[in-house]
């Protein structure tokens, strides 16, 4: 069965630092990975993903993510955080395998950049 | 429209009662999902729709839980005799295509609450 851990709750960054959001996963086959971010009182909205190629991928507001294999993990990072990024994280992972379309998504992690 | 809908927005049940909720997919996209989202719980796999097809119904928690698409479009998503524990906020994603690399398009999701 293919899972999702975020091993933390709530991140906290002042802003102007980096910021990091970890996440690793376990799947069967080889892994489409994805990050979402969900602002309050709204739906999720698409960051970035991994499908295969180059393991440093770049997506909306500045958020990149780096896949490693080796330690199954995929973690959200930003140079210069900002307070308009305060909001729950998301990743989420499927199988690549043909007829496996589910996908898992994380606990969520609550990012709080302090002014 | 240009994303995905979901209605109502709210609602508020008394325990027993039965409830629909409805999603409108983002014109042509072939694949649906539902999910549950609840206080600390991340997002809980529900059911997958591939066209008028559920491959994939091994989230429904209960049989009180049913789902289904009609023309390749709209869901509706059914509980019965709806319980305390039933309330969360319930999310319905599509993706196009069979969406077998492409990040998921959610909805604003609908807030159940069963009193």
């Amino acid at each position: 069965a293919q899972s999702v851990a975020q091993p933390e709750d709530q991140v906290n960054v002042a802003e102007g630092n980096p910021l990091t959001v970890k996440c690793t996963y376990s799947v069967s086959g080889n892994p489409y990975l994805f990050w979402y971010v969900q602002y309050p009182n709204r739906g999720l909205q698409f960051l970035l993903k991994y499908i295969t190629g180059d393991n440093l991928v770049k997506g909306s507001y500045g958020f990149e993510a780096e896949f490693n294999k080796s330690q199954t993990s995929f973690h959200l990072k930003k140079p210069s955080a900002l307070v308009s990024d305060s909001a729950l994280y998301f990743c989420a992972v499927r199988d690549n395998r043909r007829g496996y379309q589910k996908v898992t998504f994380g606990i969520g992690t609550k990012l709080q950049v302090i002014p | 429209g240009a994303g995905v809908s979901q209605s109502p927005s709210n609602k508020v049940t008394e325990k027993g009662k039965d409830v629909e909720l409805r999603c409108d997919p983002i014109s042509g996209h072939t694949a649906l999902y539902w999910y549950r989202q609840s206080l600390g719980q991340g997002l809980e796999f529900l059911i997958y729709f591939q066209g008028n097809s559920a491959p994939d119904k091994s989230g429904l928690p209960s049989d009180r839980f049913s789902a289904e698409r009609t023309g390749g479009s709209v869901s509706t998503l059914t509980i019965q005799r709806t319980q305390q524990e039933d309330s969360a906020v319930y999310l319905c994603a599509s993706l196009p295509n069979g969406g077998v690399n492409t990040e998921a398009f959610f909805g604003q999701g609908t807030r159940l609450t069963v009193v």
